[in-house]
């Protein structure tokens, strides 16, 4: 267990429809991003926060959106889904955010397998 | 941009042989280099990470990275595999900026009895 929880582990759903995953972070992290995985594209990296604010945003959709609140887990919405949405998705948190020296070391959770048919 | 390329994206090895999988990343300032490892159906574990200092890294489960600035690697390395390394291997920059890490391709390491 990495400590960090994604929810739900798998998710059918059909193409126009809108979910959304959630993520709690390892405690004392204050940085979540998400990754989207597939077989064509590999990992890529959507979107971070830190303490709440969004820090870095990566190839993101607009379709897509984020947000992590106050108790810091996150949750990231996929709306007018398409086939070629269907993928894992992973949520990582660590200690460091934007601007902090050091190497920013990621825990991912075991990911949220999404399958639009 | 900056970026990450595996040699491999797939890679087959015998119990007991060397493992070597490839990482090269385009920057003129070293970065922070990372492998993780994927299992089956799992999310990614950290192996190793390279921030300053010593060049060869060792990490969990007998392997270990090194650093070759003048190559732009970060070749990951064990003497022995076991059936149990099976998996993805990802090799990952991260440049500080806003923290976030950014993934090679993989390799799937394949080890045959």
């Amino acid at each position: 267990d990495s400590g960090v929880t994604q929810t739900p582990k798998h998710l059918i759903t059909a193409t126009g429809q809108r979910v959304t995953l959630r993520c709690s972070p390892r405690s004392g992290d204050l940085s979540v991003y998400w990754y989207q995985q597939s077989l064509d594209q590999g990992l890529q990296f959507l979107i971070q926060y830190y303490n709440g604010e969004e820090r870095a945003k990566g190839n993101i959709l607009e379709r897509f959106s984020a947000q992590q609140f106050p108790d810091l887990h996150s949750e990231l919405n996929l709306s007018s889904l398409e086939l070629g949405d269907s993928a894992l998705y992973f949520c990582a948190s660590s200690v460091r955010g934007q601007g902090e020296t050091g190497a920013n070391v990621l825990t991912f959770g075991a990911g949220s397998r999404l399958t639009v048919l | 941009a900056q970026s990450v390329t595996q040699l491999g994206s797939h890679v087959s090895v015998s119990e007991g042989a060397l493992v070597l999988l490839r990482c090269n990343y385009s920057s003129s300032v070293p970065p922070y280099l990372f492998w993780y490892v994927q299992y089956p159906n799992q999310g990614l574990q950290l192996l190793l990470k390279y921030t300053t200092g010593a060049t060869l890294v060792k990490g969990i489960n007998g392997f270990e990275a090194e650093f070759k600035k003048s190559e732009t690697s970060f070749h990951l390395t064990k003497p022995s595999a076991h059936m149990s390394d099976a998996a993805e291997y990802f090799c990952a920059v991260s440049y500080n900026q806003g923290g976030k890490l950014i993934f090679g391709q993989g390799t799937e390491l394949s080890v045959k009895p």
